[in-house]
């Protein structure tokens, strides 16, 4: 099993250029998660999927948006890139909610 | 303020050491919790869930006190493989539930 998979593993965009981040799990889970990460705070929620069909904001979700196009993928795009969108993104899964989640590799975004 | 606080560390360690970790939450809500670890530039891993009757793992333990609202993670004779940054992660429920993450706590364990 794979697992949680993301594509791609590093994307660097310009200011403005707009680009969806893709993650597909094959563990047949529930939920789903896209969450970013920068350095001294930790995981923060910007999306999340309870099951297939719903989506809802989490923390920070201001300048992102998510499809939950099946049961396996979740993708989280970006309109509109901003320097403060650079990080790293998580996605996650789980088989319920809430219960043990588990993450892909990340995607290193840079926003110039 | 974050509902899930981590003191970030780092805690530097001899091999051989018991550590100890706490994570405060603020939500009296938060139900099921969880200790990660997550290595230098790798995605966090499942370490334990967090019963209240406590979990124990190997040289693995945590605890989940209500009454004080927080939840710890115990490591017994450290390795040097144990370093890494644990994150805690609760849930509070909205509707649907909410994971929130703590910030980690750095653990470096030196020969």
């Amino acid at each position: 099993n794979a697992g949680v998979t993301q594509t791609p593993k590093f994307q660097v965009l310009k200011t403005g250029q707009s680009m969806t981040l893709q993650c597909a799990q094959d563990m047949n889970h529930n939920s789903m998660y896209w969450y970013r990460q920068d350095p001294g705070m930790g995981l923060r929620l910007i999306y999340y999927s309870a099951s297939e069909g719903t989506t809802d904001k989490g923390e920070v979700p201001n300048g992102y948006n998510v499809s939950r196009l099946n049961k396996r993928e979740f993708s989280l795009r970006l309109e509109s890139a901003a320097p403060s969108q650079t990080s790293v993104y998580f996605c996650a899964s789980s088989e319920a909610n809430p219960y043990e989640q588990y993450f892909g590799p990340g995607t290193r975004l840079t926003v110039t | 303020r974050k509902e899930v606080e981590q003191d970030p560390g780092p805690f530097n360690v001899p091999e051989g050491a018991t550590v100890a970790f706490n994570c405060t939450y603020s939500n009296s809500a938060s139900q099921s919790f969880f200790w990660y670890r997550q290595d230098c530039r790798k995605e966090p891993k499942l370490l334990m869930s967090v019963y209240s009757s406590g979990n124990e793992d190997g040289r693995f333990t945590a605890q989940l006190n209500r009454a004080s609202q927080y939840i710890s993670l115990l490591i017994r004779d450290s390795k040097l493989s144990d370093s890494a940054t644990y994150l805690c992660a609760g849930w509070a429920s909205g509707g649907s539930y909410i994971p929130t993450f703590g910030r980690g706590t750095s653990l470096i364990v030196h020969p």
